[in-house]
């Protein structure tokens, strides 16, 4: 009963290092998003898949790349970070019909 | 770009006293969801509201939904320090985008 599981947990990035964070979940849902959530602004969504081969931009996509090859995992990559990405990023998903989001425990990540 | 309101931001009472957490926007919205958030775990959500003047019931909580569908409400009676945690509101509106929008949260502390 894992539901959505992110991996790592916690790590700290150097300025311009670049990394993945992966998300999987076992529920077979269609959709998976990306948020990050910073103090005071609330979560705000990065990218989003509609299914497995789409993705599409949310709100503050830029410096932020997705994949979802196969149904069940949602990829977040960062090409080179920036101390501007410190952040906890949660990945969610949904199913088809089913309004609400199931959220994995987060990744607390530090560019420094 | 829609945006959601949630006050107040900080909220610090004694265990047994009520309470009401607001979430309200100038669009009109097609569903609007609570969640709540622990320290280190992502959001758990709580209830679902689909129809302008609805009221759902959990045990404690009571959620209503405005008659115009453009805010909502949270209210818990005789809060308790297992209430303790962040409070968001989420909206979906009729884009045809599927991702929701999260207002910045209420932190509500209980003291016993």
């Amino acid at each position: 009963n894992a539901g959505v599981t992110q991996t790592p947990k916690f790590r700290v990035l150097k300025t311009g290092q670049s990394m993945t964070l992966l998300c999987a979940q076992d529920m077979n849902h269609e959709y998976m998003y990306w948020y990050r959530q910073d103090p005071g602004m609330g979560l705000r969504l990065i990218h989003y898949s509609v299914g497995e081969g789409t993705t599409a931009k949310g709100e503050v996509p830029d410096g932020y790349n997705v994949s979802r090859l196969k149904k069940q995992n949602f990829l977040l990559g960062l090409e080179s970070a920036a101390p501007s990405q410190t952040s906890v990023y949660f990945c969610a998903s949904s199913g088809q019909g089913v309004y609400g989001y199931t959220f994995g425990s987060g990744t607390r990540l530090t560019v420094v | 770009t829609q945006l959601l309101e949630q006050s107040p931001q900080f909220l610090s009472i004694q265990e047994g006293e009520n309470l009401t957490v607001y979430c309200n926007s100038s669009s009109v919205f097609s569903s609007l969801q609570w969640y709540r958030q622990e320290p280190g775990e992502g959001p758990v959500l709580l209830v679902t509201v689909v129809t302008g003047g609805e009221v759902k019931k959990l045990k404690r909580l009571t959620f209503q939904f405005g008659d115009a569908r453009k805010d909502s409400s949270l209210h818990i009676t005789a809060a308790q320090t297992g209430d303790t945690g962040l409070y968001l509101c989420a909206g979906a509106w009729d884009t045809g985008r599927r991702a929701l929008t999260f207002g910045s949260g209420t932190r509500l502390q209980v003291q016993p």
